[in-house]
């Protein structure tokens, strides 16, 4: 059982430039999450997904897109690339909020770093 | 909007020692969350407490919600050099799919 995988899990990105991290899942969640972590703030949410076809902006969106055309995946798209936009990225899936024992699982992560 | 605020933001203790954090929210949970992560790794899911008052434990660590459900506390006994790494608490954050994490406490376990 593979759980979460992204991909990459490294990458250096030139300013301007663009990139996809991709997530897929086979658990068969519903719900997909993208984090991006940064020393000393913990994790801040980008976009999540409650569905194929559904996104729906976190609170950090700006700068990112996503898709969610499959249950299993759900990639992450950075169109210009900026300093800011370094940080750890996490993918993450869970069954719908709120029901008993419907924790988040988490991807190990990549790291991005804008030049 | 809700908060969680986690402390301390960090602690080194001495291995076979006891330790505490704690993880305060500004609003009433309805999900709590402990996740431990290790450096360079993903976050990896220890328990989740729901009702107030409930108390979950998992080989030397025990989690609990106080029974205003404001407050969950998480306590490790016997600390070991395994122990370390970066403990997080998270929560619903009151609408669907939208979860919110503290900053994390960073706990260092001294052979």
């Amino acid at each position: 059982n593979a759980g979460v995988t992204q991909t990459p899990k490294f990458r250096i990105l030139k300013i301007g430039q663009s990139m996809t991290l991709q997530c897929t899942q086979d658990m068969n969640h519903n719900y997909m999450y993208w984090y991006r972590q940064d020393p000393g703030m913990g994790l801040k949410l980008i976009y999540y997904s409650v569905g194929a076809g559904i996104t729906d902006k976190g609170e950090v969106p700006n700068g990112y897109n996503v898709s969610r055309s499959t249950t299993e995946d759900f990639p992450l798209r950075l169109e210009l690339a900026a300093p800011s936009q370094t940080s750890v990225y996490f993918c993450a899936s869970s069954y719908p909020t709120g029901q008993t024992n419907s924790p988040l699982h988490f991807g190990n992560g990549t790291r991005l770093t804008v030049t | 909007s809700q908060e969680l605020e986690q402390s301390p933001q960090s602690l080194i203790v001495q291995e076979g020692k006891n330790l505490t954090i704690n993880c305060t929210s500004s609003k009433t949970l309805y999900g709590l969350y402990w996740y431990k992560q290790k450096y360079g790794e993903g976050l990896i899911f220890l328990m989740m407490l729901q009702k107030g008052g409930e108390e979950k434990s998992h080989e030397k660590i025990t989690a609990k919600l106080d029974e205003k459900k404001q407050q969950s506390s998480l306590h490790i006994t016997a600390s070991q050099p395994s122990h370390a790494g970066i403990y997080l608490c998270g929560a619903d954050g009151g609408s669907q799919g939208n979860l919110i994490f503290g900053k994390g406490t960073k706990l260092s376990v001294k052979p």
